[in-house]
């Protein structure tokens, strides 16, 4: 069965920090990559995505992912947080022929001290 | 331009009742997942409406049930509830066709608890 991880559970930074969150997902086949961010009290928005072309993307907010597929990881990294990134973020995966079927990692719970 | 929204927003049941869930897409978006976040977990996929069917389907008991309607809006319902029901259901919405990839627009969610 397919499935993502994601190894921080809680991630505590200073602002002006550099962050890398890591992902993982276990599927052999052709794979849309996602990265969603969900700020407190607020709904679960999209950040990031990657379907195909250069591996890496760029999403708001100064984010950017690596999709590297040897590795079957699509890390974020943003290299200065701000207290504003104060956040859960999930890494997500769907696979061709699935696309309604979004599957999540556990998320990480980013603190940035100010 | 109006997002993904959900009733209600909270609502406390006990068990073996059954509960409905509403959700109406974002404009012009005619697919509907449903998914279910239970505490510290990922959201974990229900299943997804389109044309008033049911598409997909996840891992969830028949007890789980839904519905969409011509205008797109969609209904989750849970019969028989049990105390492992308490989560936060979402809903999120997207366009269907070839071009789709599988972006998601997620409502703010109906936090159901289970007594």
């Amino acid at each position: 069965a397919q499935s993502v991880s994601q190894h921080n559970h809680h991630v505590i930074l200073s602002e002006a920090a550099s962050l890398e969150l890591g992902c993982n997902y276990s599927y052999g086949g052709t794979v849309n990559l996602f990265w969603y961010v969900q700020y407190p009290g607020q709904h679960l928005q999209l950040l990031l995505k990657y379907f195909s072309g250069d591996p890496l993307v760029k999403g708001i907010k100064g984010f950017e992912a690596e999709f590297i597929k040897s590795k079957f990881s699509f890390n974020l990294r943003k290299p200065s947080v701000q207290w504003s990134d104060t956040a859960e973020y999930f890494c997500a995966v769907n696979t061709w022929g699935s696309q309604g079927n979004l599957i999540f990692g556990k998320g990480t719970k980013l603190s940035v001290k100010p | 331009d109006a997002g993904v929204t959900q009733s209600p927003t909270h609502l406390i049941k006990t068990r073996g009742q059954q509960v409905t869930l509403r959700c109406s897409p974002k404009s012009g978006h005619d697919t509907v997942s449903w998914y279910q976040q239970a505490l510290g977990q990922g959201p974990q996929f229900i299943f997804q409406y389109y044309e008033e069917e049911e598409r997909q389907r996840g891992n969830f008991p028949d007890r789980f049930s839904g519905h969409q309607f011509p205008n797109y809006s969609s209904e989750l319902n849970v019969n028989a509830l049990l105390l492992g029901d308490s989560a936060l259901y979402l809903c999120a919405s997207s366009l269907s066709g070839l071009s789709n990839t599988g972006e998601l627009f997620f409502g703010e969610g109906s936090r159901l608890t289970v007594l």
